[in-house]
């Protein structure tokens, strides 16, 4: 595709439900980042992938938070039991080089998600 | 879409005036900076970058201002059109082992009346 697909792009979840959020990355980027975005502020990260190994994880706010990227190209950040505060725009970003920086990095238009 | 920039800093211009937004970072050892545009419903998009080694770098009616003495970057855009009207977000790069990130300001509001 053109740029970094996210799917679903809105998703509404009740109290304690798993969620699976889907991420497709610019072909061929290696890189492949997960942030959180809540409603009035910035981006903030969660969770890195180069290829097919999770190289960061330390934004993932608890142990609900799993994500995974198995053949280094398609990434789920999947939700278990989810909470309220859980509820924000998730954004993924794909890289052709080992940085989310310059022109080389795009944002997908990210999933909102809603627990209620 | 869905509004990204409730309970945020607001800048209200007139269409044709110069905008000025700014942004104060953190870390002292940050050598790499961007700028980004989110539209409402939209993921961030890249505007213009610039690096500690630079003050100052101009892209098509945008500017990047850096004070490295007080941690302060500033994005000017002229001659604003409506087109511009979005949340503007500073970015810091954060060195890891083999690897970087962004940490991302609280951002800015830019509404532009024609």
């Amino acid at each position: 595709g053109a740029g970094v697909s996210q799917s679903p792009r809105y998703k509404v979840a009740k109290r304690g439900q798993d969620v699976a959020l889907r991420c497709d990355p610019i072909s061929g980027h290696v890189s492949l980042f997960w942030y959180q975005q809540a409603l009035g502020q910035g981006p903030e990260f969660l969770t890195y992938f180069q290829n097919e190994a999770q190289l960061d994880k330390s934004g993932l706010p608890s142990d609900r938070f799993f994500a995974e990227r198995p053949e280094g190209s398609v990434s789920t950040l999947k939700i278990q039991r989810t909470q309220q505060e859980d509820s924000a725009v998730y954004l993924c970003a794909s890289s052709s080089g080992t940085g989310v920086f310059g022109t080389e990095a795009f944002f997908g238009q990210g999933t909102r998600l809603t627990v209620v | 879409g869905e509004s990204v920039g409730l309970h945020l800093p607001t800048l209200s211009v007139q269409e044709g005036d110069n905008s000025i937004i700014n942004c104060a970072y953190s870390n002292s050892a940050s050598d790499y900076f961007i700028w980004y545009k989110q539209e409402s419903g939209k993921g961030p998009q890249f505007i213009i970058d610039i690096r500690s080694n630079m003050d100052k770098r101009q892209g098509q009616r945008v500017t990047v201002l850096l004070n490295k003495t007080v941690k302060h970057l500033s994005l000017q855009i002229a001659a604003t059109q409506p087109g511009d009207s979005a949340v503007y977000f500073c970015a810091e790069k954060e060195e890891n082992s083999g690897y970087s990130t962004l940490t991302f300001g609280k951002g800015t509001m830019l509404l532009v009346s024609p």
